[in-house]
């Protein structure tokens, strides 16, 4: 069974740039998280869908970053402009509809904001 | 506020040493508990899952632990490797309603595996 799958992996950019990250969950997974864990921390929860339905987005700093799951498939996250406090590990991650308890994630997204 | 405090912050033991994780947590109302293993650069991996009967769970030199009352757990390594080294996390789940959970991430703890 593949694995979520997210790209790039590495990305430097300076401040008040754009960036989108890449997801592709596990086949059959309807829901499909974001996280943002900054180094030292546990990941924190952005946003979270149920197919292409946003379930909780509480977290998100929707005035710079934005996410979209149009297929209910593969989704990307955008960060625009983006701050030198951005910098950290985006995760993916995706379950099975109502195992939200049993996630799988992937390798994450280094960003580094200069 | 759902909370998951893990200790010590980091850890450095020498190879073929065993070591005990710590981690208490405040979610409430409780539904599994979970340790994950997070290699440097990569995304977490499952190591254990535990429900509020099961008191403990192994997975070949993990075990970890679950006081359901005391709401803590631990995660104990026998014969630590050099591979073992990694940040160790402990997510604990609530159901949130509507047949779906949340989850609380702990920061997790930083192991130093050396020769």
């Amino acid at each position: 069974e593949a694995g979520v799958a997210q790209s790039p992996r590495y990305k430097i950019i300076e401040k008040r740039q754009s960036v989108a990250f890449w997801c592709n969950p596990i086949s059959g997974h309807a829901t499909l998280y974001w996280y943002q864990q900054i180094l030292g921390q546990g990941p924190k929860l952005l946003i979270q869908f149920q197919n292409n339905g946003v379930v909780d987005d509480s977290q998100l700093p929707k005035d710079r970053f934005s996410a979209e799951r149009l297929k209910g498939v593969d989704s990307t996250l955008k960060i625009q402009p983006a701050k030198l406090e951005d910098s950290a590990v985006y995760l993916c991650a995706s379950s099975l509809r109502g195992r939200e308890y049993e996630q799988y994630f992937g390798p994450g997204t280094r960003l580094t904001v200069t | 506020k759902n909370q998951v405090e893990q200790s010590p912050q980091s850890l450095i033991i020498l190879e073929g040493k065993n070591c005990t994780l710590q981690c208490n947590y405040t979610v409430s109302p409780f539904s599994n508990l979970r340790w994950y293993k997070q290699d440097t650069g990569r995304g977490p991996v499952s190591l254990t899952i535990m429900t509020f009967s099961e008191n403990t769970k192994s997975n070949g030199r993990y075990t970890a632990t679950l006081d359901a009352d005391t709401k803590q757990s631990s995660l104990h390594i026998t014969a630590s490797q050099l591979s073992d080294s990694a940040s160790y996390i402990c997510v604990v789940s609530f159901h949130s309603g509507a047949g779906s959970y949340q989850l609380t991430f702990g920061k997790g703890t930083k192991l130093s595996v050396i020769p």
